[in-house]
């Protein structure tokens, strides 16, 4: 079993609808992060979570929301998903952001919005 | 800002020697990754460097000069399974902040 879980793996939806993409990890860190990869664009931050009551920013966050459930879940929302938010969703979790602590990521979410 | 250059393709043969480079000005420097990432997979951990120098790891080595801003990873012994996009990534500051990704160099192995 995956140690970072992420559903749905693929889902198309609507423009205008919203959809919830799910974390869920059992490697036991406190961090966890929502990506988006585009073609060209690279990986790019959405929003970040250092522990159950941080919330932060990334680069990209808007038109998109998270919700912190707990330590090991983190959930991404599209509130109103349009076309150009159709990427892949990456999930990804670290320990203390120090020395060799890397972050590690979930096998992602493919997001078509039609 | 956060700025980190790769290029953007390369191709090379298999058995050979490549090296991709990554240039990074970040607001200040505590790390710099290397991740590997197949086709529509999850990216994976290759080498972290901190310090001035090369890192080796089987095949891969990873080399850093922080006073130039500058990083390496090569890649010896070309296997086809090598085709896959490398990701640099630098953590800027302390712990508390993510880490930032370049756009990825995406290599073929050809034979």
């Amino acid at each position: 079993d995956a140690d970072v879980t992420q559903t749905p793996r693929n889902r198309i939806t609507k423009t205008g609808k919203r959809i919830m993409l799910e974390c869920s990890q059992t490697k036991g860190h406190d961090r966890m992060y929502w990506y988006r990869q585009d073609p060209g664009l690279g990986l790019r931050l959405i929003y970040y979570s250092f522990d159950v009551k941080d919330i932060n920013k990334g680069e990209i966050s808007d038109g998109y929301s998270v919700s912190r459930q707990a330590q090991a879940k983190f959930s991404l929302s599209l509130e109103s998903a349009i076309p150009n938010q159709t990427a892949l969703y990456f999930c990804a979790t670290s320990d203390y952001g120090q020395g060799e602590h890397t972050i590690y990521f979930g096998e992602g979410s493919w997001l078509t919005v039609v | 800002g956060q700025n980190i250059d790769q290029p953007t393709e390369m191709t090379a043969t298999e058995g050979a020697i490549v090296q991709i480079n990554c240039t990074y000005q970040t607001s200040g420097f505590n790390g710099l990754f290397w991740y590997q990432q197949h086709a529509g997979e999850a990216p994976t951990f290759l080498s972290y460097n901190v310090l001035d120098g090369l890192e080796e790891k089987g095949r891969f080595s990873s080399f850093l000069s922080r006073s130039k801003g500058y990083s390496y990873l090569l890649l010896k012994e070309l296997q086809m399974k090598d085709s896959a996009s490398y990701l640099c990534a630098v953590r800027p500051t302390s712990g508390n902040t993510p880490l930032v990704f370049g756009k990825g160099t995406r290599l073929s192995v050809i034979a």
